[in-house]
């Protein structure tokens, strides 16, 4: 069954501090995985986009990592800002059909504090 | 900016009502999406289309129906809303084909039946 993990559930940081956010996934066969920011009562905006090829990106503050071999991937958030305090969810999106159908996770509920 | 609009944005309507979620995009994407999610929870696929009179359901079980007969405009209709269809409904497209194309959303329409 393709699923997608997301952990923690939730986090708490004070701001200027760093974190990772993880993301482990059994979507097969894997095409991409992307990290989106969903500010409360909005939609999802993309922050990252990898592809099997693909083991970082950086986008800003944000820098994910992807390992293909394990199905694992982390958002890790440098310089936290209170801005930042949102869901990061990951998706993953096979290649096994037309649709290329997206594979979200629960999200992780990312709080910074002053 | 993501050129995908839904509208309206907030939607407090009682019992037995009919109601059309409207979402638009502008991109030309071949493929747009319906996710239902209810608030800390993760997305669920309700309606997708892989482009013009082409619909199909999606993994939650919805009574809405949803129809494509413009590329740009995938609206989502309920006959006869109830209490337990209040949530936040998503719209997202992306473009056929291309392993590295983003999915973008649209800013949600937040339902309230009562």
């Amino acid at each position: 069954k393709n699923q997608v993990e997301q952990s923690p559930q939730s986090l708490i940081i004070l701001e200027g501090k760093n974190c990772t956010l993880q993301c482990n996934y059994t979507v097969s066969p894997f095409s991409n995985l992307r990290w989106y920011k969903q500010d409360t009562g909005r939609g999802p905006v993309s922050l990252t986009i990898m592809t099997f090829s693909e083991n970082t990106k950086s986008n800003g503050r944000y820098t994910a990592t992807l390992d293909a071999d394990t199905k694992q991937s982390s958002l890790h958030i440098t310089a936290s800002q209170l801005s930042d305090s949102a869901s990061y969810i990951c998706v993953v999106s096979d290649r096994g059909s037309t649709l290329g159908r997206l594979y979200f996770g629960r999200g992780t509920q990312l709080t910074v504090w002053p | 900016e993501a050129d995908i609009y839904q509208t309206p944005r907030y939607l407090v309507i009682g019992t037995g009502k009919k109601i059309t979620l409207e979402c638009s995009q502008t991109m030309g994407h071949d493929k747009m999406y319906w996710y239902q999610q209810d608030p800390g929870m993760e997305l669920h696929l309700i309606h997708y289309s892989y482009g013009v009179n082409s619909t199909e359901k999606g993994d939650l079980s919805s009574e809405s129906t949803v129809s494509r007969i413009r590329t740009e405009h995938f609206p989502l209709t309920l006959e006869s809303a109830r209490p337990s269809h209040t949530s936040q409904y998503l719209c997202a497209s992306t473009r056929v084909g291309d392993t590295r194309t983003e999915a973008f959303f649209g800013q949600g329409t937040r339902l309230t039946v009562v």
